[in-house]
């Protein structure tokens, strides 16, 4: 079955500064690469999602890009708030079966 | 429209107890999926059930742990004799049957198991 790995466990950023999320992926017919962010408490949410016939995707301050190649993506947040501090989780789709990574913790240092 | 919801919200129970938990998706969703969140930790990937396909039971921890659904509807997630380990917070998902399926989740239920 798929596997996601995803990397760091934790990030600590400062207000303003970037932050990047990686992860990696086992299954090559996955197709669908949705982030969830899941906030002290709450349930996980989505906040972005790619599908496989694009590489990149923007929303404001939050992209996402894949490489196919590779089996990987990535989350790109710029100019960090202390609002998007929480847990971020990839994950990686086929055919609605949908495997999460372990999640990153991130906090924004005001 | 309604979301995902879960019930009880909080179970505590006594070690070597049946608990039932039960998650109602959102309406015309066909694909329900749960998952178990340790305190701290990511999303551990219990079953899935897709319409009328036989289930993805791959994610159960033992066989203490079971599901059902029927049709598109309810499902309950039943764990016997339960085990300390066993706390955690059990999250429920629904989502469309399409190549990109947003999945919406319940509040979870709390489980304790003392």
């Amino acid at each position: 079955g798929e596997n996601v790995e995803q990397h760091p466990s934790t990030l600590s950023v400062q207000e303003g500064d970037s932050a990047v999320i990686k992860c990696t992926y086992s299954d090559s017919a996955s197709n669908y690469f949705p982030w969830y962010k899941q906030e002290l408490g709450k349930r996980p949410q989505l906040i972005i999602d790619i599908r496989s016939n694009v590489g990149e995707k923007k929303d404001q301050r939050i992209a996402v890009t894949l490489n196919k190649t590779a089996k990987h993506f990535s989350l790109h947040i710029t100019e960090t708030q202390p609002e998007d501090s929480a847990v971020y989780f990839c994950a990686a789709s086929k055919n609605n079966d949908m495997r999460f990574g372990a999640g990153t913790r991130l906090t924004v240092k005001p | 429209g309604a979301g995902v919801s879960q019930s009880p919200s909080n179970k505590v129970t006594e070690k070597g107890k049946d608990v039932e938990l039960r998650c109602d998706p959102i309406s015309g969703h066909t694909a329900l999926y749960w998952y178990r969140q340790r305190l701290g930790q990511g999303l551990e990937f219990l079953i899935y059930f897709q319409g009328n396909s036989a289930p993805d039971k791959s994610g159960l921890p033992s066989d203490r742990f079971s599901a059902e659904r029927t049709g598109e509807s309810v499902s309950t997630l039943t764990i016997q004799r339960t085990q300390q380990e066993d706390s955690a917070v059990y999250l429920c998902a629904s989502s469309w049957t399409s190549l990109y399926n947003e999945q919406f989740f319940g509040p979870g239920t709390r489980l304790t198991v003392l």
